[in-house]
């Protein structure tokens, strides 16, 4: 099935700063999903993006399907940032199926 | 729109005990997942429900975990008997055009 990879596994930043998540994944995809996970372990929804780059205030992704990775860029960070960041991807054919997780990113943002 | 609701937000039993846990998803949305998330890993689908259908159940250890979805809409997740290594947080999402939206999960601890 397909496989999900993040990296860095960690990244600590001064509040300000600028950071760039990735995510590879072994299939081609027709879904992906960032989530980032707040310390109360809340699911966010992020980006629903299986290809091209979306912008949402100061976060941006773009998933570049055919090379088979997304990226995650957060700029002027903020300490409200920290928290796990996941991608997944649907384990099928089927973009309803189960999702594949990566194992996080987890981003401490210091003030 | 109310997100996924989920309760209890956390519980705490003794090993051998019997634990349900209840899922209300995003109205209008057919299918639901039952997620679990181990300390440091991402989540992994337990359970799949297509309205009051199980679509995959693969991953569900059918010795002691139970789930159901009667009438399509709120679902129930059973463990009987809890093991400690069943510690985690216990994630429902539901999905509509492919994006899942996840609860805030119940975070189940077995002494």
């Amino acid at each position: 099935g397909i496989q999900v990879e993040q990296s860095p596994p960690d990244l600590i930043l001064q509040e300000g700063a600028n950071s760039t998540l990735r995510c590879n994944f072994s299939d081609s995809v027709n879904n992906l999903q960032w989530f980032h996970q707040n310390p109360w372990g809340q699911l966010i929804n992020l980006f629903y993006i299986p290809s091209g780059t979306k912008q949402n205030g100061r976060l941006s992704a773009t998933t570049v399907a055919t090379e088979r990775y997304s990226l995650l860029y957060i700029s002027s960070s903020q300490t409200t940032d920290s928290g796990v960041y996941f991608c997944a991807a649907p384990a099928g054919d089927n973009q309803g199926g189960k999702l594949i997780f990566g194992q996080g990113t987890e981003l401490s943002v210091k003030p | 729109e109310a997100g996924v609701a989920q309760s209890p937000r956390y519980k705490i039993i003794e090993k051998r005990q019997s634990v349900a846990f209840w899922c209300n998803p995003i109205s209008g949305h057919a299918t639901l997942y039952w997620y679990q998330q181990i300390l440091g890993q991402g989540p992994k689908l337990l359970i799949q429900f297509q309205n009051n259908g199980v679509v995959d159940d693969s991953q569900l250890p059918k010795d002691r975990f139970s789930a159901e979805r009667l009438k399509g809409v709120d679902s129930t997740l059973k463990i009987q008997p809890a093991k400690l290594e069943d510690s985690a947080v216990y994630l429902c999402a539901s999905s509509h055009q492919g994006e899942q939206y996840f609860g805030p999960g119940t975070r189940l601890t077995v002494t």
